[in-house]
């Protein structure tokens, strides 16, 4: 059964770099038409779409966090990660990772998700 | 940028009732929208996807239909477990997005 854990620091610095990593265990990460993502949801709102990466290496971000945003995926240790630069409190969220099934002609949804790992931005 | 509405914002029901939960997209998404739930201090879970297929063991009470903007979740008789958060999200385009959630309230 595939699993995704999320971590990295619970507590950065503004204006430093948020960095996680997510690792995908009990299944491929280079799967035909599964992409890996990150979505965050800061406390009581709604989830926000990060970014998403393919095995291949195709990148897509969210164009409101994009100039800060770096997704990457290292398919040897089955594991994608996210840098988040120049944070602020505004960045602070629990941030989730991922898999998302999307063939050409139907949409299988974000089946797999980690827990989670709450970050805060806070000197 | 596809922008997904979902009402109402609140909806409270009683066990047994019957919930129906709106998303409507900004421009047509096809059938290429999901529905999670989420309860508070977990992660979301799958349960509709291409607009009307329910998820790997999801229970026959939740239903979704719709294509293009207009989509509903139904729950066709409310168990006390489904008391949460319910969200939509479309994969037609870049950027993915979600709607903004409904909160099913215990009346």
């Amino acid at each position: 059964q595939l699993q995704l854990q999320e971590s990295g620091p619970g507590l950065v610095k503004p204006s430093e770099t948020l960095s996680l990593t997510c690792t995908v265990s009990g299944g491929s990460i280079s799967t035909n038409y599964h992409y890996w993502g990150w979505i965050r949801q800061p406390p009581g709102k709604g989830l926000e779409w990060i970014a998403t990466i393919y095995y291949s290496g195709n990148t897509y971000y969210n164009p409101s966090l994009k100039s800060r945003v770096t997704i990457s995926v290292d398919t040897s240790k089955t594991q994608f990660s996210l840098k988040l630069s120049s944070v602020t409190a505004a960045d602070t969220a629990v941030y989730y990772c991922a898999r998302d099934v999307r063939y050409s002609y139907q949409y299988y949804g974000m089946d797999v998700w980690g827990q989670g790992t709450t970050v805060t931005v806070s000197s | 940028e596809f922008v997904l509405k979902q009402s109402p914002a609140t909806l409270s029901l009683s066990p047994g009732e019957r919930a129906t939960l709106s998303c409507r997209a900004s421009q047509s998404v096809s059938t290429y929208l999901a529905w999670y739930q989420q309860k508070p201090g977990q992660a979301p879970r799958l349960l509709i996807y291409d607009a009307s297929n329910r998820a790997t063991g999801i229970p026959a009470r939740f239903s979704g239909s719709g294509s293009g903007t207009d989509f509903t979740l139904t729950i066709s008789s409310l168990e006390p477990e489904d008391f949460a958060v319910y969200y939509c999200q479309q994969r037609s385009n870049w950027p993915i997005t979600f709607g903004q959630g409904t909160r099913l309230d215990i009346k």
